[in-house]
């Protein structure tokens, strides 16, 4: 139990495209869902926090309008980052925590992103 | 001064040896506690969660948690190869209602055969 899976596992844009990453918990339903960053070597580094119907909670220094989240049920949420350019390559991880243990959270496999 | 602090390695024992991971953290607050351990290139992978004080087993690996020192460990016995990985350590306060976990740096460990 408590899978999350993430598509697409990598990607490769050119600069100035938007590029959509799909978050899903497969078997359990989420409260709230994660999105991380990673860079090589480093930790994890939340980027927002989101909630079904309800708008995304930012960290500092993260762009909303840069990195838009939508959390459309409470299985599904997606991260677009738009207008992408070659400093956004990274690595981004979604969590979710399930309904049933909200102090915990499950992560999916990441996306790794590339733009050229 | 970080929220957790962790020492992030990198860690390397010889196949079938007892490994010793630790976090401390400042906030004392913090209840419920957290190892992950992730692979080089995959998402972090949930391996102990344990509330509050205690010690918690689950096949060859037994989390500790002491609030009183605001320490926690992860203990991996007989050692395999394919724990090699970078585990980290994570808490929360549960008060706050966003589900937010403060992470360690992660401990490289490399378990050579």
């Amino acid at each position: 139990g408590a899978v999350v899976s993430q598509h697409p596992s990598r990607v490769i844009c050119k600069s100035g495209t938007s590029v959509k990453i799909e978050c899903r918990s497969l078997d359990f339903q989420a409260t709230t869902m994660f999105w991380y960053r990673q860079f090589p070597k480093q930790s994890l580094m939340l980027m927002a926090t989101s909630n079904e119907g309800s708008k995304a909670t930012y960290e500092q220094g993260v762009e909303k309008d840069k990195f838009l989240i939508n959390h459309a049920s409470l299985t599904l949420s997606t991260l677009t980052v738009t207008s992408a350019h070659p400093e956004d390559s990274s690595f981004y991880i979604c969590s979710a925590s399930p309904l049933r243990n909200q102090e915990t959270q499950y992560f999916g496999p990441g996306t790794r992103l590339l733009v050229l | 001064q970080k929220e957790v602090e962790q020492d992030p390695g990198p860690l390397s024992v010889p196949e079938g040896a007892i490994v010793s991971l630790n976090c401390t953290y400042s906030n004392s607050a913090f209840q419920y506690f957290m190892w992950y351990r992730q692979y080089s290139r995959k998402g972090p992978e949930l391996l102990m969660y344990t509330y509050s004080s205690g010690n918690k087993e689950d096949g060859r690996f037994t989390a500790q948690v002491d609030k009183s020192s605001k320490y926690i460990s992860l203990f991996i016995r007989d050692s395999q190869p394919s724990d090699s990985a970078t585990y980290l350590c994570a808490m929360s306060d549960g008060s706050s209602n966003t589900g937010k976990l403060i992470f360690g740096q992660g401990t490289t460990l490399q378990v050579k055969p």
